[in-house]
């Protein structure tokens, strides 16, 4: 079956611009999550979905950053007035967690390569 | 504030040899995950570690968890170069996992 899919998997934007990346989680995966990969870091957890709404959104770092699920399915990333800063890779991943089962294992995305110039 | 802590963070090895990488983390948790990167990839799920003192093992590695001491290992038995990667612990804290910083790994003939 089809695993995680993002798109783009390179954006290049100037700085100051709007983005929005893209992920599609399995199907029949109800738990979705964001990351950001610096070079040379391990994933950093951005946001969490379960289902339609945000279970948790403490690691955007800031209002610039958004993510919506509204579907339960397809979220998309959305940055405003990005930043040098922002340029990293983003990846998502998804999960059966809250699905009855018992643990958390996440499959994860290729992941979007974010460059801001 | 939560840490995970891998080491070492770089390790170069010769082909046949053994090793065993090391995460230690801060906070309670009796789940534990093991994930390989190769580079410009997306992370692959290696192991799933669900209790203190389970051992999983595949090919030439072997994970292993101990709650207690909150702490997890990734041994490699007899390295080959299709081993050179990163590779990533990450702490199951129920809303999200928490990563470490990584080891890459080479593997030398």
């Amino acid at each position: 079956g089809a695993g995680v899919s993002q798109t783009p998997s390179n954006k290049v934007t100037e700085k100051g611009k709007y983005v929005e990346l893209r992920c599609d989680p399995i199907s029949g995966h109800t738990a979705l999550y964001w990351y950001r990969q610096s070079l040379g870091q391990g994933p950093e957890f951005l946001i969490y979905f379960q289902g339609t709404g945000a279970a948790d959104d403490s690691g955007l770092p800031n209002d610039r950053f958004f993510a919506v699920r509204p579907e339960g399915s397809v979220s998309t990333l959305k940055i405003q007035r990005t930043e040098r800063g922002d340029s990293a890779v983003y990846l998502c991943a998804s999960s059966l967690k809250g699905s009855g089962s018992g643990y958390n294992e996440q499959f994860f995305g290729p992941g979007t390569r974010l460059t801001v110039l | 504030e939560l840490k995970v802590e891998q080491n070492p963070l770089f390790l170069s090895m010769q082909e046949g040899k053994n090793y065993t990488i090391y995460c230690n983390y801060s906070t309670t948790s009796d789940r534990l995950y093991w994930y390989r990167q190769d580079p410009g990839k997306s992370l692959e799920s290696l192991f799933v570690l669900l209790s203190n003192g389970a051992v999983k093992q595949e090919g030439r590695l072997m994970a292993s968890l101990d709650t207690k001491a909150r702490l997890s290992t990734l041994h490699i038995t007899a390295a080959v170069h299709d081993l050179s990667a990163t590779y990533f612990c990450a702490v199951d804290l129920y809303n999200d996992m928490r990563f470490g910083a990584g080891t890459r790994l080479t593997v030398k003939p």
